[in-house]
């Protein structure tokens, strides 16, 4: 069964300073993986997914990801964090031929001023 | 792009009685739809795969007959919370697939509902 683990429920980071969100995945197979992000009492959008082409992935509002087989991880990024990223956000994982998504617990970023 | 529209957006009910929560996929047909419950501050859990025409399949200590899930077209999922109790509080979210078009699921805006 596939996994992700977040690390840090909680992540600080200044206005205009780098964002890194770790996770680290499980799977018996080769996995799709995906970050969304979700704002306070809404649904989840999806910020970026890896499905088994580039290993660096672009996502919107800035963000990226790559694809680390070796290290089993999919560490999310933005160079210059903005007020408006200040949100929820979870690292999840399908195996290929399952529907099943399995979210990490999230990161909480707040960003100061 | 692919929308899910889930309904109601907030619903408070009173113990004992049941709660029906719709999920609809606005412009693709979903033959795969999954309900998630978020506690606070905490990751979602899947409840439910809900296959259309078929009975869904529920994950391990999820009642099902507590929450029974519908799926009677292409684009629509029920969940009812019957006789729902203030530990039913919770945000409730769903999200389909397209069908065809497997790697990506789309999510509802989420429901919270406070059982009082």
């Amino acid at each position: 069964a596939q996994s992700v683990t977040q690390l840090g429920s909680h992540v600080s980071v200044s206005e205009g300073a780098l964002v890194l969100l770790r996770c680290n995945y499980s799977s018996s197979v080769p996995p799709y993986l995906f970050w969304y992000v979700q704002y306070p009492n809404q649904g989840l959008q999806l910020l970026l997914k890896y499905t088994s082409a580039a290993t660096l992935v672009k996502g919107i509002n800035g963000f990226e990801a790559e694809f680390k087989k070796s290290e089993t991880s999919f560490h999310l990024t933005k160079p210059s964090a903005h007020m408006s990223d200040a949100a929820e956000y979870f690292c999840a994982v399908s195996e290929r031929g399952n529907n099943r998504l399995a979210f990490g617990k999230g990161n909480q970023v707040v960003v100061i001023p | 792009g692919a929308v899910v529209s889930q309904h109601p957006s907030r619903v408070i009910c009173k113990s004992g009685t049941s709660v029906k929560i719709e999920c609809r996929s606005l412009d693709f047909q979903a033959t795969t739809m999954f309900w998630y419950r978020q506690f606070p501050k905490q990751s979602l859990m899947l409840m439910a795969t809900s296959n259309e025409g078929s009975k869904a399949t529920y994950e391990q200590g999820v009642e099902k007959d507590k929450f029974l899930i519908n799926h009677a077209s292409l684009t629509l999922s029920t969940l009812t919370v019957t006789s729902a109790h203030p530990e039913d509080s919770s945000f409730y979210i769903c999200s389909a697939r397209e069908m065809g078009r497997g790697t990506e699921a789309f999510f509802g805006q989420g429901t919270r509902l406070t059982v009082v």
